[in-house]
């Protein structure tokens, strides 16, 4: 079936240094891949996302990046802020299933001041 | 707008009891959509349902059943609760198109002892 990996589980990074978080996905028709931050006891939220006709996109420090060959695609923190800490979650959206979105297990950031 | 909501916020159960769990969005979406999530796991679809009247299985439907009600609520349903589904269940909403943002609703945590 459909599934969505994603590495690593958990990150530390020094306030300042960059975070990158990769994920992988199974279905090549997937056309679709947001991602979404969840902080402690909140709601996930999106911050960025992608369509399968682009290979990059950045909204200030947050950048990603999409390999359609390989089924990759990453996400990039640069100049991290404590702020920045929370949990990541990537997603792909199944062409073949109109409204079906599978979500990877997660990336625990910690930024440490 | 209050965007997605959901009922109750916290609920403790009974192994063997029934409850269902309410959803509704205000922003006129067609897709809704039920995850729970539980650590380690990120998040997992239940059910969803891509317009009024009709509803599809997710990756963990065994145990729930679904309502959609109108094109504002989306009801999730446990039959006869089980420890196993302790979690964080969070309803979701989209305009429906291939490439629209989820929006979540805060979640219900929920207890089955």
């Amino acid at each position: 079936g459909e599934n969505v990996e994603q590495h690593p589980s958990t990150l530390s990074v020094q306030e300042g240094d960059s975070a990158v978080i990769k994920c992988t996905y199974s279905d090549s028709a997937s056309n679709y891949f947001p991602w979404y931050k969840q902080e402690l006891g909140k709601r996930p939220q999106l911050i960025i996302d992608i369509r399968s006709n682009v290979g990059e996109k950045k909204d200030q420090r947050i950048a990603v990046t999409l390999n359609k060959t390989a089924k990759h695609f990453s996400l990039h923190i640069t100049e991290t802020q404590p702020e920045d800490s929370a949990v990541y979650f990537c997603a792909a959206k199944l062409k073949t299933s109109y409204d079906k979105v599978i979500f990877g297990p997660g990336t625990s950031l910690s930024v440490i001041p | 707008n209050a965007g997605v909501t959901q009922t109750p916020k916290f609920q403790v159960l009974k192994t063997g009891q029934s409850m269902t769990l309410q959803c509704a969005q205000d922003m006129n979406h067609n897709s809704m959509y039920w995850y729970r999530q539980d650590p380690g796991m990120g998040l997992r679809l239940i059910y969803y349902s891509a317009s009024e009247g009709t509803t599809d299985k997710g990756e963990v439907p065994n145990g729930y059943n679904v309502s959609r009600l109108n094109k504002r609520e989306f009801s999730l349903r446990l039959e006869s609760a089980a420890p196993s589904q302790t979690s964080v269940y969070f309803c979701a909403s989209s305009a429906g198109r291939a490439t629209d943002t989820q929006y979540f609703g805060p979640g219900t945590r929920l207890t089955v002892l």
